[in-house]
C-alpha cells in the first residue's frame, strides 16, 4: 500500500514570494490533515479535512495560508506571501475516517521550507 | 483544550541500555495517548497507542508505555535500545469528545551512544 506522498521534498524561497504544497493521501482515506513543525516544536495541526470539507481550520493563518482538497483526495495547502516564521516543515497526514479522536494518522514525508 | 508536555528534550543513552522517555498531559476530558516516532528526514510514524483498558500498551521495536490515569502521565520505555532506535519521539494526545484534534508535544530527542 502506498504511503502519504508529498512534493516537493525541500523549497527555498524569498519572503513575500508565494509557494505550493502538494499532498497525496493513502487510497480510500477520508480524512487529511496538514500539520506546520516548527524547529523544536511537535507538529501543530494547520487544517483538517474530511472528503473535500473542512472540519477544523482554527489554527490557519488565513492572511497568506490557505488549503484546499478538490474531490476529496490530493490537496495543495499555499501560502501568500510567505514570512521568514514560515520557514518549517508542512506534513501532510491522512486517517481512514477521521471521525474519532483514536484513528491513528499516518504521515507523509514533508516538505521543508526556508524563507529568506 | 488539551495539552502535552514532554519532559525532556534530549535523552542520551548508551546502547543496549534501558530508556524512559516522560509525557504528562493535561485535559478535562478522556483522552485517547499516543506515541509517534521520526526518524531523520521521514514523516512520523505510529509507535503505540491507548484506547481504553490495560493501561500498558505495548508498540513496535519494543517500546511499551503505561497509562497512569492520577498522575495524567503516559511514560515510553524501552528495555534496551539500539543504534537505530535514534530518532525524535512525540507524544500527542486527542479527545473522546468535544473539539478532536491530535496535539503533540515538543518532542524528545533520543540519541543512541556505542
Amino acid at each position: 500500500e502506498a504511503g502519504v506522498a508529498q512534493s516537493p521534498r525541500y523549497k527555498i524561497i524569498e519572503k513575500r514570494q508565494s509557494v505550493a504544497f502538494w499532498c497525496n493521501p493513502i487510497s480510500g482515506h477520508a480524512t487529511l490533515y496538514w500539520y506546520q513543525q516548527i524547529l523544536g516544536q511537535g507538529p501543530k495541526l494547520l487544517i483538517q479535512f474530511q472528503n473535500n470539507g473542512v472540519v477544523d481550520d482554527s489554527q490557519l493563518p488565513k492572511d497568506r495560508f490557505s488549503a484546499e482538497r478538490l474531490k476529496g483526495v490530493d490537496s495543495t495547502l499555499k501560502i501568500q506571501p510567505a514570512k521568514l516564521e514560515d520557514s518549517a516543515v508542512y506534513l501532510c497526514a491522512s486517517s481512514p475516517r477521521g471521525s474519532g479522536g483514536w484513528e491513528t494518522q499516518y504521515f507523509g514525508p514533508g516538505t521543508r521550507l526556508l524563507v529568506l | 483544550a488539551q495539552s502535552v508536555t514532554q519532559l525532556d528534550s534530549q535523552v542520551p543513552v548508551f546502547e543496549e541500555a534501558p530508556v524512559e522517555l516522560r509525557c504528562n498531559y493535561s485535559s478535562s476530558v478522556s483522552v485517547y495517548l499516543f506515541w509517534y516516532v521520526q526518524y531523520p528526514n521521514q514523516g512520523l510514524q505510529l509507535l503505540l497507542k491507548y484506547l481504553s483498558g490495560s493501561t500498558l500498551v505495548k508498540g513496535i521495536n519494543g517500546f511499551e508505555a503505561e497509562f497512569n490515569k492520577s498522575q495524567t502521565s503516559f511514560h515510553l520505555r524501552k528495555p534496551s535500545v539500539h543504534i537505530s532506535d535514534t530518532a525524535e519521539y512525540f507524544c500527542a494526545v486527542n479527545t473522546l469528545q468535544g473539539a478532536q484534534k491530535l496535539v503533540f508535544g515538543q518532542g524528545t530527542r533520543l540519541t543512541i551512544n556505542p
